[in-house]
């Protein structure tokens, strides 16, 4: 089964809003990492947080894990068009085995 | 970072036909993953190739179905064997990568395969 929980499945905001998405999991990680997926393609990677890490930022991304209640945020701020398209989380069970959660759709509307 | 490209891109086959998906990365990588994303859904992993070695297949997944060819270090194939309907998904490959020490995942773009 998935190890990956995310919510909400889909998400519908204006430009320059700010948008939140979150992750559950169930088993202990290495870390969690986000990926993008633009239209059905392949995915990039965004950002990873390792389990010793509560914060990450890498640009308009700020990343939020918390080990305790096993969940992790991804915030995406003033939001662009370019935005839109998939997010999802996986976590790293172990070297290089990524599981992947079910994934939020997100639409920036202009 | 790993540049990947995908052959084809997408294709449209009929059930009980195969088709062979090829995965080619531009530097030496010592696993290849590949993936299988049904509609609307999220990724399943179904099988890790390692070159010289036979690939290593997740639950629900048969080498008979989705074999597997790993013939160097920078190439991959994935036969969808026996087509039906079930089968129309995208299929991802990926490669590792490390950031910070921590292993990450380059992937190709995808190949769109319709099962008619």
């Amino acid at each position: 089964s998935q190890q990956g929980e995310e919510d909400p499945q889909a998400l519908s905001i204006q430009e320059g809003e700010n948008a939140t998405m979150n992750c559950s999991y169930k088993t202990s990680i290495n870390n969690l990492q986000w990926y993008r997926q633009n239209s059905g393609r392949g995915l990039v990677h965004l950002i990873l947080i390792r389990s010793n890490e509560r914060e990450k930022h890498s640009g308009r991304l700020r990343v939020t894990l918390d080990t305790s209640k096993k969940s992790s945020s991804l915030l995406i701020t003033a939001s662009r068009a370019a935005d839109t398209a998939s997010y999802f989380c996986a976590t790293a069970l172990s070297a290089q085995k990524l599981v992947f959660g079910q994934g939020t759709r997100l639409t920036i509307n202009p | 970072s790993a540049v990947i490209s995908q052959k084809p891109s997408r294709d449209i086959c009929q059930r009980g036909t195969s088709l062979t998906i090829q995965c080619q990365v531009d530097s030496q990588v010592t696993m290849m993953f590949w993936y299988r994303q049904q509609p609307g859904q999220s990724l399943t992993l179904i099988a890790t190739a390692n070159q010289g070695s036979e690939a290593t297949y997740e639950s629900g997944f048969v080498i008979d179905k989705f074999p597997i060819s790993r013939p160097n270090l920078t190439f991959s194939t994935l036969t969808v064997s026996n087509m039906s309907p079930e089968d129309s998904s995208i299929y991802l490959c990926s490669v590792e990568g490390t950031s910070g020490g921590a292993y990450k995942q380059y992937f190709g773009p995808g190949t769109r395969l319709t099962v008619l």
